[in-house]
């Protein structure tokens, strides 16, 4: 099946600080990618809905200043957590479509102190 | 009300056990569903597409009810290997997917 990568796997920053997130797919170009966070013992909430080559549509509540989503190629989205706080502290997870499927990648467990 | 319910469990089943999850969806407008798996501290991985017409894929089957807006999935001759947790998905056009929260289920030998 499809490859989606993400990186870094896991990270520890400082309160304050930024964190960017890469979401690639590996062998297919992926118009849409969708960014998901999951709090532990918690179901994976849609964040925003990453287009190439446009803005990204945000789900109610999720502040689009704070997390920066950037799509500017076919295989590749960015979310970058700005000001990074304890309560970000989550697994980010992205995942691509073929428009048929959808395929996640390994996720990025982000801890913030 | 949740747009996607499921029974969070846990259940704890032995080895060669056959055990059912349930799922409602509040969107009647809803066109795709799925059955995930998760495993601990991992991304979610596609175990089934869900038809209303049923479907089977070896010991997994998974039913569809639109009127009723109900899915569910019966695992038969449960092995170790299938602890994990079990996601109810549903797409609308859009193609987002909306998780449930999740069934736990521990097999046990």
């Amino acid at each position: 099946g499809a490859v989606v990568s993400q990186h870094p796997s896991r990270v520890i920053c400082k309160s304050g600080t930024s964190v960017k997130i890469e979401c690639r797919s590996l062998d297919f170009q992926a118009t849409t990618m969708f960014w998901y966070r999951q709090f532990p013992k918690k179901s994976l909430m849609l964040m925003a809905t990453s287009n190439e080559g446009s803005k990204a549509t945000y789900e109610q509540g999720v502040e689009k200043d704070k997390f920066l989503i950037n799509h500017a190629s076919l295989t590749l989205s960015t979310l970058t957590v700005t000001s990074a706080h304890p309560e970000d502290s989550s697994f980010y997870i992205c995942s691509a479509t073929t428009g048929r499927e959808q395929y996640f990648g390994p996720g990025t467990r982000l801890t913030v102190t | 009300r949740k747009e996607v319910e499921q029974d969070p469990g846990p259940f704890n089943v032995p080895e060669g056990a056959t055990v059912a999850f349930n799922c409602t969806y509040s969107n009647s407008a809803s066109q795709s569903f799925f059955w995930y798996r998760q495993d601990c501290r991992k991304e979610p991985k596609l175990l089934m597409s869900v038809y209303s017409s049923g479907n089977e894929d070896g010991r997994f089957t998974a039913q569809l009810n639109r009127a009723s807006q109900y899915i569910s999935l019966l695992i038969r001759d449960s092995k170790l290997s299938d602890s994990a947790t079990y996601l109810c998905v549903v797409s609308g056009s859009a193609r987002q997917l909306t998780f449930g929260s999740g069934t736990q289920l521990t097999v046990l030998p």
